[in-house]
C-alpha cells in the first residue's frame, strides 16, 4: 500500500466549476498535510497546508482534513484554465521528517 | 529575494558518464532537500540536510550517488557512473525550519541517460 495515494486522473471540469481533489494516506499518526500545484514542466509549489480537522479556506482554495477516515481533499471554486496543473498531495508523519508525496491528480480546466 | 538557484537545467549524458547538480538554497533555509521525480510521479526523497549535516540519506543509492553540502549552503549531487534508468528531474528544495512540510523547489534539473 502507497503511503500517500491519489487519483493520476484527468480530472477535467468546465471553467466556473467546483474541481474536488481527493487523497488518502496510509499513515495512521501523520500531523499534517499540504497541497502542492506542479504545471508541466515547472516544479512543485505548496499552496495550502492544514494540519487539524476540518476545513481550511484561502481564496478560492479550500483543505479539507478528516483525521478518523485518512483522508484529505482540495476543493477549487471557480476552476479557472490557469488552475489546469497536477495536483501533489503530501504528508508529513508525526515522526521522521520525510514528506511523502503522492503520485498527483491532473487537474484539466476547460474554458 | 532569490528562490532556490539549480544547475544546470538540462543535461544529456552517455549512459557510464558522470554528472553534477548544483543547487542554492533560499538565503537564512538551514534546511536542504534533494529529491527525485519520474515522470507521472511525485517527487521522493533522496537526501536531507540540516546545515552541513545529512540527516537522512536512506533513500541515496551510495553505490552511485553521492552529495555535498559544504558551509551548509550550496549543494551538490554527484551521480557516477550514470546508468539510463537515471534519467528524471532531480528537484532541489529548501525550507527555513526543521520538520516542516513547507518547502520551496528550484526548477529542477533534467537529465537524460542516453
Amino acid at each position: 500500500q502507497k503511503e500517500v495515494e491519489q487519483n493520476s486522473g484527468p480530472l477535467s471540469v468546465p471553467e466556473g466549476a467546483i474541481a474536488s481533489l481527493n487523497c488518502t494516506y496510509s499513515d495512521r499518526v501523520s500531523q499534517s498535510f499540504f497541497w502542492y500545484r506542479q504545471y508541466s514542466g515547472k516544479s512543485p509549489e505548496l499552496i495550502m497546508s492544514i494540519y487539524s480537522n476540518g476545513d481550511k479556506e484561502d481564496g478560492r482554495f479550500t483543505a479539507q482534513l478528516n483525521k478518523a477516515s485518512q483522508y484529505v481533499s482540495l476543493l477549487i471554486r471557480d476552476s479557472q484554465p490557469s488552475d489546469s496543473a497536477t495536483y501533489l498531495c503530501a504528508t508529513h508523519p508525526k515522526y521522521g521528517n520525510k514528506l511523502v508525496f503522492g503520485a498527483g491528480t491532473i487537474l484539466r480546466v476547460k474554458s | 529575494e532569490a528562490g532556490v538557484v539549480q544547475s544546470p537545467r538540462y543535461k544529456i549524458i552517455e549512459k557510464k558518464q558522470p554528472v553534477a547538480f548544483w543547487c542554492n538554497p533560499i538565503s537564512g533555509h538551514n534546511t536542504l532537500y534533494w529529491y527525485l521525480q519520474n515522470l507521472g510521479q511525485g517527487p521522493e526523497l533522496l537526501i536531507r540536510y540540516e546545515n552541513e549535516e545529512a540527516v537522512d540519506d536512506s533513500q541515496l543509492p551510495k553505490d552511485r550517488f553521492s552529495a555535498e553540502r559544504l558551509k551548509g549552503v550550496d549543494s551538490t549531487l554527484k551521480i557516477q557512473p550514470a546508468e539510463l534508468g537515471d534519467s528524471a528531474v532531480y528537484l532541489c528544495a529548501s525550507s527555513s525550519t526543521a520538520g516542516t512540510g513547507e518547502l520551496f523547489f528550484g526548477e529542477g534539473s533534467r537529465l537524460t541517460v542516453l
